[in-house]
């Protein structure tokens, strides 16, 4: 099946920085890419969606400022959290479409650590 | 707006048990429904999808799910599970008209034990 890779998987970082997780698609095009964020015992919360060549959508309440976004070509996707904090800690997964509507292929995930 | 229960957030088996996962949905609309299931240190992956026809759907691996339009469920079963089957399961669903967004319920950690 397609496969999805993201970098890094683990990333620790201090307070104030920032981090950039990538999201490719290895053998397939996606000009849409879902980020979704999971708190530990809780489920996949859609973040955003990236559309190549143009903005990406944010779901209610994510702040774009801090989740910069950014879909630069048919198979990369990028998350930047800027100045990160503790509370930014979580695990991040990307996603791209399948070929039915809901169905996704996702990514192994990167877990942030913000100290 | 669209949300998904799991009623079991752990479940232990051992081998050749039946397995019954619950998922109910909540959306006034026709929705997609979906099992996703996540192997220790593996991507997440598509299990089985319901979008219309037959409500009894059969997925990889010998699972298979029932869709039950009156009580809004769609619930994950094998009758016989194996030590593979290990793994955390999410249900999702999302609505057949407008944006295609996936609504996870909070998941299921399923360990078969030999």
């Amino acid at each position: 099946g397609a496969v999805v890779s993201q970098h890094p998987s683990r990333v620790i970082c201090k307070s104030g920085t920032s981090v950039k997780i990538e999201c490719r698609s290895l053998d397939f095009q996606a000009t849409t890419m879902f980020w979704y964020r999971q708190f530990p015992k809780q489920s996949l919360m859609l973040m955003a969606t990236s559309n190549e060549g143009s903005k990406a959508t944010y779901e209610q309440g994510v702040e774009k400022d801090k989740f910069l976004i950014n879909h630069a070509s048919l198979t990369l996707s990028t998350l930047t959290v800027t100045s990160a904090h503790p509370e930014d800690s979580s695990f991040y997964i990307c996603s791209a479409p399948g070929p039915t509507p809901g169905e996704l292929f996702f990514g192994e995930g990167s877990r942030l650590t913000v100290l | 707006a669209q949300s998904v229960s799991q009623h079991n957030h752990h479940v232990i088996l051992s081998e050749a048990a039946s397995l019954e996962l619950g998922c109910n949905y909540s959306y006034g609309g026709t929705v997609n429904l979906f099992w996703y299931v996540q192997y220790p240190g593996q991507h997440l992956q598509l299990l089985l999808k319901y979008f219309s026809g037959d409500p009894l759907v059969k997925g990889i691996k010998g699972f298979e799910a029932e869709f039950i339009k009156s009580k809004f469920s769609f619930n994950l079963r094998k009758p016989s599970v194996q030590w593979s089957d290990t793994a955390e399961y999410f249900c999702a669903v999302n609505a057949r008209t407008g944006f295609q967004k996936l609504v996870f319920g909070t998941g299921t950690r399923l360990l078969v034990s030999p």
